[in-house]
């Protein structure tokens, strides 16, 4: 399957400790984004990268959340010091310059 | 702020029924247009899009979309649901004059076809 994957695909933890979810794109979209999906809800964007540059942050993304994508492959979200208000499915997709999106399937994040 | 509202958040229908689900966004300058949908258990799809010409797209599984610039629209139809068509559907918009490419997206519109 070359589709966007991520993992883990189901996440719990306790109030106040880190996580950390990886994404791996289609190999040749140099765009990646990150998105977070209430229940509800639409996926609301947090952050973008073009290749290893991280272009984009919405305001969503609190100094308890950080994104890398060190060598414009595959990236990586960390969130420090959860909080219940954080459970949530994170949501991975990448692209091609103004192409559209293609999504991984989430990590389903629960905090307890 | 740019937004995206769906105007049904579940619609119910009898297979062969025709299906219009609304989308509207609040953007004056120049938009890419999706739908997508997500069946029960799967991810995000994408089902169709719109970028520029022909304002009338069609995307997979028989749908179609309708970009009306004057009325900030992109409505998704069907002619003929089938059940299979059971599934949540999204629109979205990115604005090509304001950020470098993420989508909004509307709050989703939650399908039901009974057999």
């Amino acid at each position: 399957d070359t589709g966007v994957s991520q993992n883990p695909r189901h996440k719990i933890t306790k109030r106040g400790q880190n996580v950390t979810f990886r994404c791996d794109p289609i190999s040749e979209h140099n765009r990646l984004y990150w998105y977070r999906q209430t229940l509800g809800q639409g996926p609301e964007f947090l952050t973008y990268f073009q290749n290893e540059a991280q272009l984009e942050k919405s305001r969503l993304l609190s100094d308890r959340f950080s994104a890398e994508r060190p060598k414009g492959s595959f990236s990586t979200l960390e969130i420090q010091r959860t909080e219940q208000g954080d459970s949530a499915m994170y949501l991975c997709a990448s692209s091609t310059d103004r192409a559209e999106q293609y999504f991984g399937p989430g990590t389903r994040l629960t905090v307890t | 702020a740019q937004s995206v509202s769906q105007h049904n958040h579940h619609v119910i229908l009898s297979e062969a029924a025709s299906l219009e689900l609304g989308c509207n966004y609040s953007y004056g300058g120049t938009v890419n247009l999706f739908w997508y949908v997500q069946y029960p258990g799967q991810h995000l799809q994408l089902l169709l899009k719109y970028f520029s010409g022909d304002p009338l797209v069609k995307g997979i599984k028989g749908f179609e979309a309708e970009f009306i610039k004057s009325k900030f629209s992109f409505n998704l139809r069907k002619p003929s649901v089938q059940w299979s068509d059971t599934a949540e559907y999204f629109c979205a918009v990115n604005a090509l004059g304001g950020s470098q490419g993420n989508l909004i997206f509307g709050k989703g519109t939650k399908l039901s076809v009974k057999p």
